[in-house]
């Protein structure tokens, strides 16, 4: 275990249905972060946040909605998905905001399908 | 443009063997390397860093080399098992005002019984 859990493991939604990852982290780490990958495509960064703070914004479109309501918890809230939106969802944590290139903790993911 | 290109893109092997993975970069200013490990199914798993004035690492059966002046890595995995079946994935840091990670495509590595 990474210690960063993310529910659910699988999502199969519907273009017009609303529903949200969550991702919790019990290392007392101050940067959180969401990944989407894609198959044979690198990890894209989607957000980032800091203390609670976003600090990046990959402009993702705004169908993908971020919440970070503290240190140890952050959700992806999803509404009128595309097929092509279907990828793991990977949260991350790691001490420091990229700081120093530390060592990212992943969760095992959410395997997102969109129909 | 900062990028990370790893190769091959996929490799199968049999259990016992060995195999070596490489990771070019072209990432201006280096922080440093990692290579992680992705089970399917799961989220990718730290193995190692390099840093800049690293050559060489070892971590059990994986060792991770670093040549810095041709900007490569390479993961070497010795007598290979069944459980190293996974993706490894580079990802290396870059210092440009804040640090980013710029992550490769990944080896997808099957060993065969």
């Amino acid at each position: 275990e990474t210690g960063v859990t993310q529910t659910p493991r699988h999502l199969v939604m519907g273009m017009t249905n609303k529903k949200s990852l969550k991702c919790e982290q019990h290392l007392g780490h101050n940067a959180m972060y969401w990944y989407k990958q894609s198959a044979k495509k690198p990890l894209e960064l989607m957000f980032v946040y800091n203390f609670k703070e976003q600090t990046e914004n990959n402009s993702v479109p705004s169908r993908f909605s971020p919440e970070c309501p503290n240190s140890s918890h952050l959700f992806l809230h999803l509404h009128t998905l595309q097929p092509e939106d279907s990828a793991l969802y990977l949260c991350a944590s790691s001490l420091e905001f990229q700081g120093r290139g530390e060592k990212l903790f992943f969760g095992s993911g959410t395997q997102l399908s969109v129909l | 443009k900062n990028q990370v290109e790893q190769s091959p893109q996929s490799l199968i092997i049999l259990e016992g063997k060995n195999c070596t993975l490489q990771c070019n970069y072209t990432v201006s200013p280096f922080s440093n390397l990692r290579w992680y490990k992705q089970d399917t199914g799961r989220g990718p798993v730290s193995l190692t860093i390099m840093t800049f004035s690293e050559n060489t690492k070892s971590n059990g059966r994986y060792t991770a080399t670093l040549d810095a002046d041709t900007k490569q890595s390479s993961l070497h995995i010795t007598a290979s098992q069944l459980s190293d079946s996974a993706s490894y994935i580079c990802v290396v840091s870059a210092t440009s005002g804040t640090y980013k990670y710029i992550f490769g495509t990944g080896t997808r590595l099957k060993v065969l019984a």
